[in-house]
Parts: C-alpha cells; sequence; structure tokens
C-alpha cells in the first residue's frame, strides 16, 4: 500500500506570497491532520479534515486554511506569507474515525517551505 | 491532553539496551499512551501504544506502572540507525485526531 505523498517537497516563495501544499492520504483513509514543524516551535497541529470537513483546529492565523477533496485528498493554503511561516508541514492520514483507541497517524515525507 | 515530560537527549553505544522514561502525571482515565520516531527531515512514525502494564512489538516495548503517571520506552540493541528523536504523546481514545507533540527525546547512538 502506497504511504502518504506530499507535494512539492520543496518550495520557495517571497513574503506576501500564497503557497498551496497537497496532501494524498493513504488509500482508504479517511482523516487527513496537517502540522507545522519549525525549529522553535517543535511540531504544531494545524487542523484535521474529515469527509470533507474540519473537525478539528489548532493554534493557527486565519491565514492558514485547508480543504478535503470527496477522494480524500486534502490541500492547504497560506496566505500573505510571513517569514516565520518558513517551516516543514507535515501531513498525517489514519484510518481512525475516533472511536478506535488506535492513535497511529501516518506521516508522509513533508513539505519545506522557506519564506525569503 | 495530558502534558508529558521526557529527557532532551540521550546518548547510547551500539548494542545497548535505551529506555526513554516519559512522564505524564495528569493523565486521564481513558488516555493512551503513544511513542512516535522521527528521522531529521522526515516525519514521525508510529513505534507503539499501550494502557497499561507491557506491551511488545518487533522494535520496541513499552512499560507502563500501574499509577500509569510514567511511561517507558524500551529499545532493545540500538544501533546507529535509532538516532532520532522519540515523542511520547498521551491521548483520548476517543476524540479527533489530534496530536500534541513535545519537545521529544534526542537520542544519540555511537558506535
Amino acid at each position: 500500500k502506497a504511504g502518504v505523498t506530499q507535494t512539492p517537497r520543496y518550495l520557495i516563495k517571497t513574503r506576501g506570497q500564497q503557497v498551496t501544499l497537497s496532501c494524498s492520504p493513504i488509500s482508504g483513509h479517511r482523516s487527513v491532520s496537517w502540522y507545522q514543524q519549525t525549529p522553535g516551535q517543535g511540531l504544531q497541529f494545524l487542523f484535521e479534515y474529515f469527509s470533507e470537513t474540519q473537525r478539528n483546529k489548532g493554534n493557527f492565523p486565519g491565514r492558514f486554511s485547508g480543504r478535503q477533496f470527496s477522494n480524500s485528498r486534502s490541500e492547504m493554503n497560506v496566505s500573505t506569507l510571513e517569514l516565520g511561516d518558513s517551516a516543514l508541514y507535515l501531513c498525517a492520514s489514519s484510518s481512525r474515525t475516533g472511536g478506535s483507541p488506535t492513535y497511529e497517524q501516518y506521516f508522509g515525507p513533508g513539505t519545506r517551505l522557506t519564506v525569503t | 491532553l495530558a502534558k508529558t515530560t521526557q529527557p532532551i537527549s540521550m546518548d547510547s553505544y551500539e548494542g545497548q539496551e535505551v529506555n526513554i522514561t516519559c512522564s505524564h502525571n495528569n493523565i486521564a482515565t481513558n488516555d493512551y499512551i503513544t511513542w512516535y520516531q522521527q528521522f531529521p527531515s522526515q516525519g514521525p512514525r508510529f513505534i507503539i501504544q499501550g494502557y497499561k502494564t507491557k506491551v511488545t512489538n518487533e522494535v520496541a516495548s513499552l512499560f507502563i506502572p500501574a499509577d500509569r503517571k510514567s511511561s517507558t520506552l524500551s529499545l532493545p540493541r540500538v544501533s546507529l540507525s535509532d538516532t532520532a528523536v522519540y515523542y511520547c504523546l498521551v491521548g483520548a481514545s476517543g476524540g479527533y485526531n489530534k496530536l500534541i507533540f513535545g519537545a521529544g527525546t534526542r537520542l544519540a547512538v555511537h558506535p
């Protein structure tokens, strides 16, 4: 079974621009979560989508948004980029629907975003 | 979600057993304990999960005492490829797929 894929793997943007990152979950997984990882703040939860609905959201400004399509693929968008948005953005998928005790999420390789 | 405390870093040598302890004094009754491993520039990888006593899989063991206020991840006979950051997470069995990561433990395995 193919793993979680993220595109692009690397991206360089200029401050003020916007960016869209894509994530394809493992086949059959309906939950997709996004995380930001920086040296200073570590791994932080951005949001989770399940069946095209945002179920949970982390403490990030409204410039960070996402969506999920009917095939479970997800995109996240960051508008008006700031230098501090430079980070590794990770996507994770899970088959867990909420009632199962299994807490396993499968992470993709990430998209390395550099804002200059 | 319960707050976790783990050592910032640990050093070991190839072939040794490594034990990483995580404190979670405020763990709730329905919380599970989960460990992830992360290599540089890669996404975290699930290692093991448990609720109480001992859980073992092909890569690690997880020891959880009766009061569940701490847990210990045990890696048998580590190799250089086990050099990574290890995260202890505590969260409810219900709810959503929101993982709260702490700073993790940076394990360095030396030849």
